[in-house]
């Protein structure tokens, strides 16, 4: 079953514009990554964060975790056309060959 | 580096054939996975394996089957097709040891059903 829900579906801004995308869990994690997916193309791995870290930052690329919440955001400041994909979060608990479990992903659309 | 490559890339087939998807990695990777990849619902998994010889089922394992007889390679078979199965299919793996690794996967194999 889907573990992370990501908000928004999709996501339209300008070049220069930063753009956040969240991310909801169920249960108890390890670490939550995130990841994009250009058209057609398969997922690129962007940033990792462990369930004892608040934040981390990867170039233009922001994640924060809130455990006791269950969730998660990927902040990508000064846009590019470049970053036009999709984004998707996921997550592996805590257990001995967890495996990673995707959301549905939002999808990033950078105009230029 | 060639990292995960996956075979074939494209491939349509007729409800009830049979097909193996081919999955190499070339970074010594213990941890391999399968995944499909439908429209509106993310990835989910298919089958995993931990190692050479070893296979375990995911979320999503009813009329697949899987092999790992070399541990560079993971194999997908499909002994009878059906439409459901129509799907974009994708292959990745990571090291062995700490859950906190990113996976690496390739490019996909989009499969038609029909």
């Amino acid at each position: 079953s889907q573990q992370g829900e990501e908000d928004p579906q999709a996501l339209s801004i300008q070049e220069g514009e930063n753009a956040t995308m969240n991310c909801s869990y169920k249960t108890s994690i390890n670490n939550l990554q995130w990841y994009r997916q250009n058209s057609g193309r398969g997922l690129v791995h962007l940033i990792l964060i462990r369930s004892n870290e608040r934040e981390k930052h990867s170039g233009r690329l922001r994640v924060t975790l809130d455990t006791s919440k269950k969730s998660s955001s990927l902040l990508i400041t000064a846009s590019r056309a470049a970053d036009t994909a999709s984004y998707f979060c996921a997550t592996v608990e805590n257990s001995g060959y967890s495996t990673l479990t995707f959301g549905k992903g939002t999808m990033l659309l950078v105009s230029p | 580096n060639a990292g995960v490559t996956q075979t074939p890339k494209f491939r349509v087939l007729k409800t009830g054939q049979s097909m193996t998807l081919l999955c190499a990695q070339d970074m010594n990777h213990e941890y391999m996975y399968w995944y499909r990849q439908d429209p509106g619902m993310g990835l989910r998994l298919i089958h995993y394996s931990v190692g050479e010889g070893t296979t375990a089922k995911g979320e999503v394992p009813d009329g697949y089957n899987v092999s790992r007889l070399k541990k560079q390679n993971f194999l997908l078979g499909l002994e009878s097709a059906a439409p459901s199965q129509t799907s974009v299919y994708f292959c990745a793996s990571r090291p062995q040891g700490s859950v906190s690794y990113g996976y690496t996967f390739g490019s996909g194999t989009r499969l038609t059903v029909v």
